[in-house]
């Protein structure tokens, strides 16, 4: 049972939009910063946004972050089959004083 | 080019210890936090430890404090951690990761390949 609660799966064709949301509370979403991350089978994660909606370098702008109180969102346009991966995500918890992950969620690009 | 390299992962059996190294190179290692992640076989990331630049913070899961315990030697850009009173749950991929910065445990933006700890009889 992880303290951030992501969908196992999303989905969506080629070409379209699809959002990742990412639950927790106070102590933890609500008042840090999240970050994103994507990882391949087989393959160590990738940090995709951090402190809520930066991008590092070479990120492309397809993807991005937003948080609102409690809950924080990945967005990823454009889908491409090449973005077919788990996604996670993870922010301090100011109560446990450790990182916590959301579960992950498997996005399949239909 | 930043590196991380991952060593000393192998099958020990539960009860027992291991220490796992992470040989960084290609940055300041004094001046970054770091941090050891694993992912058991199927499942997903869990945060076990981090450490700051300096060596003087440390932070631990629930599920690791008072087993393992992560130390860094800034002169030669390495990072461990000493697992023991292992069990069949710490079984998993281990990772260490570099944070964007001092104290910055939660944001790493660059990952070694892992190295797997298996706990077995």
């Amino acid at each position: 049972q992880s303290v951030l609660t992501q969908p196992p799966s999303v989905s969506a064709a080629p070409g379209q939009k699809v959002t990742i949301s990412c639950s927790g509370s106070s102590s933890n979403i609500g008042n840090n910063y999240v970050s994103w991350y994507q990882q391949f089978p087989g393959t160590a994660p990738k940090l995709l946004i951090y402190e809520n909606d930066n991008r590092p370098s070479g990120i492309p702008d397809r993807f991005s972050g937003s948080k609102s109180g409690t809950s924080a969102t990945l967005g990823i346009t454009g889908l491409q089959t090449g973005d077919e991966a788990d996604y996670y995500c993870g922010t301090w918890d100011s109560s446990l004083t450790v990182v916590v992950f959301g579960g992950g969620t498997k996005l399949t690009v239909l | 080019e930043v590196q991380l390299v991952e060593s000393g992962g192998g099958l020990v059996q539960p009860g027992g210890s291991l220490r796992v190294s992470c040989a960084a190179s290609g940055f300041t290692f004094s001046t970054y936090a770091m941090a050891w992640v694993r992912q058991a076989p199927g499942k997903g990331l869990e945060w076990v430890s981090g450490v700051t630049g300096s060596g003087g913070r440390t932070r631990y899961a629930e599920s690791v404090k008072g087993r393992f315990t992560v130390s860094r030697d800034n002169s030669k850009s390495t990072l461990h951690l000493q697992m023991n009173s292992l069990r069949a749950e710490d079984t998993a991929i281990y990772y260490c990761a570099k944070g964007i910065g001092d104290g910055k445990f939660v944001e790493s933006d660059y990952w070694g390949q892992g190295t797997l700890v298996t706990v077995s009889s």
